[in-house]
């Protein structure tokens, strides 16, 4: 079964624009974590935030997670072409299992 | 450092045959995960592997599918027989340790007919 949606599923832009993807969960979470799948490539990890933080930075990236909510955004900003990907959110629970959970994924189109 | 490598790249197979694949890890990485993505999809963890031992295959359809990672490092995964529905890529990770991001290889893009 898949703990994350994000949302939208689908989002087109203009370069030079910011883009904002969303997420939301069900479980407790011991962290959550973005990444970008380029078609017919893997997954490239991007940022991990755990759970006792509310927001982390990276480059142009800026991820916040509201565990009262159960949610968590990433911002790309000023996109530019090569961040036409597919973005997905995953999370890792406090339990045992250590495998992450992954959402549908958000398809990010930045036109130039 | 090399990545994740898995092999073949793409496969195309007719349902009720068999297929492998196989995943040699990042050097020194312990855990290693297979996971299944279906077109329009996010990966699903299909089994996870800590050193030679199964942490969890709770997700794997087990009548038809079997993993194994001998000797802890590179791993194999296999449907016996495969049904119209196994079309997906499959994916292997592997990280070090865990709770850490996950390194994913390129995957194998398989095709039942």
């Amino acid at each position: 079964s898949q703990q994350g949606e994000e949302d939208p599923q689908a989002l087109s832009i203009q370069e030079g624009e910011n883009a904002t993807m969303n997420c939301s969960y069900k479980t407790s979470i011991n962290n959550l974590q973005w990444y970008r799948q380029n078609s017919g490539r893997g997954l490239v990890h991007l940022i991990l935030i755990r759970s006792n933080e509310r927001e982390k930075h990276s480059g142009r990236l800026r991820v916040t997670l509201d565990t009262s909510k159960k949610s968590s955004s990433l911002l790309i900003t000023a996109s530019r072409a090569a961040d036409t990907a597919s973005y997905f959110c995953a999370t890792q629970s406090g339990g045992g299992a250590d495998g992450l959970t992954f959402g549908k994924g958000t398809h990010l189109i930045i036109q130039p | 450092e090399a990545g994740v490598a898995q092999s073949p790249r793409y496969k195309i197979i007719e349902k009720r045959q068999s297929v492998a694949f196989w995943c040699n890890p990042i050097s020194g990485h312990a855990t290693l995960y297979w996971y299944q993505q279906i077109l329009g999809q996010g990966p699903k963890l299909l089994i996870q592997f800590q050193n030679n031992g199964v942490v969890d295959d709770s997700q794997l359809p087990k009548d038809r599918f079997s993993a194994e990672r001998l000797k802890g490092v590179d791993s194999t995964l296999k449907i016996q027989p495969a049904k119209l529905e196994d079309s997906a890529v499959y994916l292997c990770a592997s990280s070090f340790p865990t709770r850490t991001p996950l390194h994913f290889g390129n995957g194998t893009r398989l095709t039942v007919t």
